[in-house]
């Protein structure tokens, strides 16, 4: 059964740092890995899609990384500004599960 | 263009009342899906379909229903509801299962049930 990790459960860090969130999954046997933000009170939106084959994908500030072998991705976003505050998710498609498995989240705060 | 829409935003039922939450995607996605969210424990899925006439349960799908009524609508019904199903409900559809594209997500219907 896949699992995935997310920690910090919360980060804040003042406007323009360079931070980095982490993911983890218990199982390689993987589709694809997906970064999301979600706003209070709003749905996802989609940031980022790695597929198994990708090490990296890349969209403006953001990018994320993937290392099937150790279980991890990150997601890095450079020069943090306060609108980036959101709760970030990751998720993974696994072969051995018929759903997309989340991690709980990062609640992001960025101060002005 | 409105993506996924989900009817209603907020509603609050009384234990053993039944209801159905709706689902309507315009961009011709095959797949669609039912997500709960509960405070520290992410999304789980609930029901699935890979494609239009077809359903399939997902990890938490004990006290709901669903049908794909046609390639745009997918929606969720608790026959009998219970104060462990108070929870935000979120529909997304996809191109594919496990496929190169993301899934997108409606706003969510947030249910509480007294």
């Amino acid at each position: 059964k896949q699992e995935v990790t997310q920690i910090p459960a919360a980060l804040s860090v003042p406007e323009g740092e360079n931070l980095v969130l982490n993911c983890s999954f218990t199982d390689s046997a993987i589709y694809n890995l997906q970064w999301f933000r979600q706003d209070p009170g709003k749905g996802l939106t989609s940031l980022l899609l790695i597929q198994s084959s990708q090490r990296e994908q890349t969209s403006g500030r953001l990018n994320a990384s993937l290392d099937k072998s150790s279980g991890r991705s990150t997601l890095y976003i450079a020069a943090s500004q306060p609108g980036d505050s959101a709760t970030y998710l990751c998720a993974v498609e696994s072969y051995n599960n018929n759903d997309m498995r989340f991690g709980a989240g990062t609640r992001l705060t960025v101060k002005p | 263009n409105a993506g996924v829409t989900q009817t209603p935003k907020f509603q609050v039922l009384k234990t053993g009342q039944s209801m159905t939450l709706q689902c309507a995607q315009d961009m011709n996605h095959n797949s669609m899906y039912w997500y709960r969210q509960d405070p520290g424990m992410g999304l789980r899925l609930i029901y699935y379909s890979a494609s239009e006439g077809t359903t399939d349960k997902g990890e938490v799908p004990n006290g709901y229903n669903v049908s794909r009524l046609n390639k745009r609508e997918f929606s969720l019904r608790l026959e009998s509801a219970a104060p462990s199903q108070t929870s935000v409900y979120f529909c997304a559809s996809s191109e594919a299962r496990r496929g190169s594209q993301p899934q997108h997500f409606g706003d969510g219907t947030r249910l509480s049930i007294l």
